[in-house]
């Protein structure tokens, strides 16, 4: 049982283009929804989050959007560089608001962004 | 400062051997969590430590694996009797409570199991 879906497995954008990650959840119970970035042979390192009490966080070129009736989230990148070509995970969880907790991931979707 | 670290980065073992995956998590985080990612999945939550309390063990696969953390710092995964299947990329996290608080990943232990 999938609690977060990540729909699409790649994307590709062109430099300077705005990239938009989508990703679905089940579990109602979820209050905070995490993106994390990974490169190849690194661990993941964590972008942005966002609470269940907000629809909208926004930090420099990264802004997540949440739609709880939908149980919808997505990541805006704008404008997107090379740099940002890794492989970007939602997580979500049930631990009051906090990242305290175990966390449920996707299945990641790759960003590739071409100069 | 120094953050979490895994050992090895790498391990090859042969069906049926047991492996311990080793975990330093940042100084002073009181929760301690162990992930995998197998090939072309997503992360899936196999344990969780938290200061003193019994850990949440509801992820681990089978009762081949097991986690222990000393001392309330140093973890170590086993892996009895490995399979196939085990082979994947195994990743520990930590942090400490906190509204703003994330989980921060080591570089994980790619173990490949023949």
């Amino acid at each position: 049982d999938q609690q977060v879906k990540q729909n699409s497995p790649s994307l590709s954008v062109q430099e300077g283009r705005i990239s938009i990650l989508n990703c679905d959840y089940t579990n109602s119970m979820f209050d905070y929804f995490l993106w994390y970035k990974k490169y190849p042979a690194e661990g993941p390192t964590f972008l942005i989050s966002i609470s269940s009490i907000k629809d909208k966080n926004e930090d420099g070129r990264f802004t997540v959007f949440l739609n709880k009736s939908a149980k919808h989230l997505s990541l805006h990148i704008v404008p997107s560089q090379p740099g940002d070509s890794a492989v970007y995970f939602c997580a979500a969880s049930d631990a009051g608001g906090t990242s305290y907790g175990k966390l449920t991931f996707g299945q990641g979707t790759i960003l590739t962004v071409h100069p | 400062g120094a953050g979490v670290s895994q050992s090895p980065s790498n391990k090859v073992t042969e069906k049926g051997k047991d492996v311990e995956l080793r975990c330093d998590p940042i100084s002073g985080h009181t929760a301690l969590y162990w992930y995998r990612q197998s090939l072309g999945q997503g992360l899936e939550f196999l344990i969780y430590f938290q200061g003193n309390s019994a850990p949440d063990k509801s992820g681990l696969p089978s009762d081949r694996f097991s986690a222990e953390r000393t001392g309330g710092s140093v973890s170590t995964l086993t892996i009895q009797r490995t399979q196939q299947e085990d082979s994947a990329v195994y990743l520990c996290a930590s942090n400490r409570p906190g509204l703003q608080e994330t989980q921060y990943f080591g570089p994980g232990t790619r173990l490949l199991v023949l």
